[in-house]
């Protein structure tokens, strides 16, 4: 079936290091693919969105990077730090009936040490 | 605010009880989801609700689930006879409209923590 899936559910890095967080996406389909931040006890906050006819895009300090031949999807995050330690979910625009349902992956825990 | 608010925040109940979740969208924004998350878990898609146009129910996990919204205001999510794997965190969440040629980003509340003993 279709699904949004992440390599790694967890990720430590150190301060000032870069991470890189990794999506696997088996709909070809999809056209438009967003990424979340989500800090502990709090919901979701959108982070940086692609659509499909793109290959990369970048915002402060992210980039994503859409790879559609292999259906992959990475968030780039330069100069981590210890305020970006979060869960990391990336998520597809997927049709259902008439409209157009985000579906979230299990997410990435990204732990940046000082 | 002018972010999503739900309530309440945290609802701890017996199993075979109801429970109500509210969510007050951003005004404005004619789309709203619910989510379940469980913990360690990624978001489950529950329930959107779009204008006036029929609800998609599609994410319901049972009969027991329901959700309702009067026009582009608050929504509710009743759990009838809550069972122990109904705990989890429920997310609303609303946006702009989002259909097959316009993107847009979801804006979600803190969330409403359910515990069933």
């Amino acid at each position: 079936g279709e699904s949004v899936g992440l390599h790694l559910p967890t990720l430590s890095v150190q301060e000032g290091d870069n991470s890189i967080i990794n999506c696997a996406y088996s709909n070809s389909a999809s056209d438009y693919f967003i990424w979340y931040k989500q800090e502990s006890g709090k919901g979701p906050q959108f982070i940086i969105d692609i659509r499909s006819n793109m290959d990369k895009r970048q915002g402060q300090r992210v980039t994503v990077l859409l790879n559609k031949t292999v259906k992959h999807l990475s968030l780039q995050i330069a100069a981590t730090q210890p305020g970006d330690s979060a869960v990391y979910f990336c998520a597809e625009k997927r049709r259902s009936g008439g409209s157009y349902i985000p579906t979230f992956g299990r997410g990435t825990s990204l732990i940046v040490h000082p | 605010g002018a972010g999503v608010s739900q309530s309440p925040s945290n609802k701890v109940t017996e199993k075979g009880k109801d429970v109500e979740l509210r969510c007050d969208p951003i005004s404005g924004h004619t789309a709203l989801y619910w989510y379940r998350q469980r913990l360690g878990q990624g978001l489950e898609f529950l329930i959107y609700f779009q204008g006036n146009s029929a609800p998609d129910k599609s994410g319901l996990p049972s009969d027991r689930f329901s959700a309702e919204r009067t026009g582009e205001s608050v929504s509710t999510l009743t759990i009838q006879r809550t069972q122990q794997e109904d705990s989890a965190v429920y997310l609303c969440a609303s946006s702009l409209a989002l259909g097959a040629a316009n993107t847009g980003e979801l804006f979600f509340g803190e969330g409403s923590r359910l515990t069933v003993l």
